[in-house]
């Protein structure tokens, strides 16, 4: 049973625009929520998190929303620019050390 | 300056034949990790290490072996009884000291093809 599932494969947003993707999850125990940032053929890298007791985190023009009730992340891009296309990842950890990672969502940001 | 490395880029082997990858990070990183990804999929645990000395399987781990030797490096071996080796693999490695969220730092990825 996946514990982190990623329900879009793909989002395509025009410049300028907010882009939103979401991340859901099955257990109530995780500590802290990841995204990652990766581009073809390399390694992701890491992009924003948030702990579980923590509703709302703000880097830049990226913001992490976390709705516990719901078992529900999301981030949000705005303004999203093209050299933000690439695959994200959502990503839950326990304090044990452990990642499990969602299946990625492919946003492409248009000109 | 300081980060992961992964050798080689791309790699090629005929079936049947055990395949090592490298790992090496010089971040001071107690944790390090080793992943799998394939076409449309996410990134799939097969081994991680959170001390020197000492590892545990992921959640893909057979055909897949590991040592903890040193801090600084993790390698993996993909043995012939790993029925479908060809994939993109991935190395990270992160802090676990302090508060921290516990993000993983990555290395470029090694490309394996069994043919």
């Amino acid at each position: 049973d996946q514990q982190v599932k990623q329900n879009s494969p793909s989002l395509s947003v025009q410049e300028g625009r907010i882009s939103i993707l979401n991340c859901d999850y099955t257990n109530s125990m995780f500590d802290y929520f990841l995204w990652y940032k990766k581009y073809p053929a390399e390694g992701p890298t890491f992009l924003i998190s948030i702990s579980s007791i923590k509703d709302k985190n703000e880097d830049g023009r990226f913001t992490v929303f976390l709705n516990k009730s719901a078992k529900h992340l999301s981030l949000h891009i705005v303004p999203s620019q093209p050299g933000d296309s690439a695959v994200y990842f959502c990503a839950v950890n326990t304090n044990a050390g452990k990642s499990t990672f969602g299946d990625g969502t492919t946003l492409t940001v248009k000109p | 300056d300081g980060g992961i490395t992964q050798s080689p880029k791309y790699l090629f082997r005929k079936e049947g034949q055990n395949v090592t990858l490298s790992c090496e990070q010089n971040l001071n990183h107690d944790a390090m990790y080793w992943y799998r990804q394939d076409p449309g999929q996410g990134l799939r645990l097969i081994y991680y290490s959170q001390i020197v000395n000492d590892f545990q399987k992921g959640d893909i781990a057979e055909g897949y072996s590991v040592s903890r030797e040193k801090k600084e490096s993790f390698p993996l071996t993909v043995t012939s009884a790993q029925k479908n080796p060809t994939a993109f693999y991935l190395c990270a490695s992160a802090g676990t000291g302090g508060v921290s969220a516990g993000e993983q730092y990555f290395g470029p990825g090694t490309r394996l093809t069994v043919t």
